[in-house]
């Protein structure tokens, strides 16, 4: 099997604050590792792609200071969005590949992040 | 700019029936096309997938249907069960092992016992 996992599920968090979420791919080693945000009713929206050991690619609108990837290891990927606001309330998803040749992203279950 | 569409917000089959579910894509390069299946509150599970080189690919009750000169792919369920209630997606990229895809914005099928 390709499991991946978020944690959390779902965070409340005050406006300001910074939360984290965390990525695992927990039976494959993930070179290339992806976050995604849906809205309600729209659909998913690639954020940025992540490979370990390198720097994540962002597209085009997403701030990169505002949301923080670090790849750390070959089934690990964090997501931490900083001084969020209830703007950033949102579905956010990761989604990971089986090395290169791999053509199926297993995704993981998603983490609801609320902004009070 | 939606590179991946899918018109139809909502879809009701009855059970047993055939649902049929469109995706349009404008990008003439994608050439890779996958379609997920999404519950509320968890992520995408991969459904079926289908390259350029061939117009129809099947697995068990699901059929993708791809015609590249319309641009224009169709999964079909059947027959339709209750337990495939759920959001489904298309998606697209440019090539087999392209890191970037592109979703449509999503079906909601209910199925109708």
């Amino acid at each position: 099997g390709a499991v991946v996992s978020q944690h959390p599920s779902w965070v409340i968090c005050k406006s300001g604050t910074s939360v984290k979420i965390e990525c695992r791919s927990l039976d494959f080693q993930a070179t290339t590792m992806f976050w995604y945000r849906q809205f309600p009713k729209q659909s998913l929206m690639l954020m940025a792609t992540s490979n370990e050991g390198s720097k994540a690619t962002y597209e085009q609108g997403v701030e990169k200071d505002k949301f923080l990837i670090n790849h750390a290891s070959l089934t690990l990927s964090t997501l931490t969005v900083t001084s969020a606001h209830p703007e950033d309330s949102s579905f956010y998803i990761c989604s990971a590949k089986k090395g290169l040749a791999g053509d199926e992203q297993f995704f993981g279950p998603g983490t609801r992040l609320t902004v009070l | 700019d939606q590179q991946v569409k899918q018109n139809s917000p909502s879809l009701s089959v009855q059970e047993g029936r055939i649902s049929i579910l469109n995706c349009d894509y404008t990008n003439s390069m994608f050439d890779y096309f996958l379609w997920y299946k999404k519950y509320p509150a968890e992520g995408p599970t991969f459904l079926i997938s289908i390259s350029s080189i061939k117009d129809k690919n099947e697995d068990g009750r699901f059929t993708v249907f791809l015609n590249k000169s319309a641009k224009h792919l169709s999964l079909h369920i059947v027959p339709s069960q209750p337990g495939d209630s759920a959001v489904y997606f298309c998606a697209a990229s440019e090539g087999r092992t392209g890191n970037q895809f592109y979703f449509g914005t999503g079906t909601s099928l209910t199925v109708i016992p």
